[in-house]
């Protein structure tokens, strides 16, 4: 099922560098998520939404930005990336509180 | 704060064997918990949660408030099980959802 869309699905880039990943959904769930997945420490929350312009956020946040500007848009922004940024990052959304998640494909991003 | 421990990152049974993931939660509230599960060049996809109560695949859990539990339990393993499988916990933070995940056991069924 789409739903939910993540682009790009691969990225490489370099030290420094600003990179936005983009999350789109066409469900017009509330909330959206940014999570990093990474051997030995599992998913990772980065930031949240619970609606447009309401964001928080999560464990990991130090070195990415977000913005929710609309509802069925959720990017995520390295503003410099670093080494340790490199890692397979997910989007999920949710209809509400108590709904499970659904996920996108993951974007795959190395930072050389 | 909300915490979810697995404790196990790798687990290998055979074929026909019983499975039993473990989960395990801190939360001060009423907890909504999940398992989802990720198959290999699949995205995370839910497997089952606590309050349907439900058998997804002959994958039962049952949530045991005294001992903030929430194993994954089969009671025969098959190939096809061979995944990830992340508990996840739904709690609510500054007003907001929250959920947080575990970290992960990776299921071997051995044939």
């Amino acid at each position: 099922d789409a739903g939910i869309t993540q682009s790009p699905r691969y990225k490489i880039t370099e030290t420094g560098r600003q990179v936005t990943l983009m999350c789109h959904q066409t469900w017009s769930h509330s909330y959206m998520f940014w999570y990093r997945q990474d051997l030995g420490h599992g998913l990772r929350l980065i930031y949240y939404s619970a609606a447009a312009d309401i964001t928080d956020k999560g464990e990991v946040p130090d070195g990415y930005v977000v913005s929710r500007s609309k509802t069925e848009n959720f990017p995520l922004t390295l503003e410099s990336a670093t080494r340790s940024q490199t890692s397979v990052y997910f989007c999920a959304i949710s209809r509400d509180e108590a709904s499970p998640l659904h996920f996108g494909n993951g974007t795959r991003l190395t930072v050389t | 704060a909300q915490r979810v421990t697995q404790p196990e990152k790798l687990l290998s049974v055979f074929k026909g064997a019983p499975v039993e993931l473990k989960c395990n939660y801190s939360y001060s509230g009423s907890p909504e918990l999940f398992w989802y599960v990720q198959y290999s060049r699949q995205r995370l996809q839910l497997l089952l949660r606590h309050i349907s109560r439900e058998s997804i695949k002959g994958f039962t859990a049952d949530l045991n408030k005294g001992e903030t539990s929430f194993h994954l339990k089969k009671p025969f393993a098959q190939e096809e099980d061979s995944a990830m499988y992340y508990c996840a916990l739904s709690g609510h933070s500054g007003g907001y959802q929250k959920v947080t995940f575990g970290t992960g056991t990776k299921l071997q069924v051995i044939p």
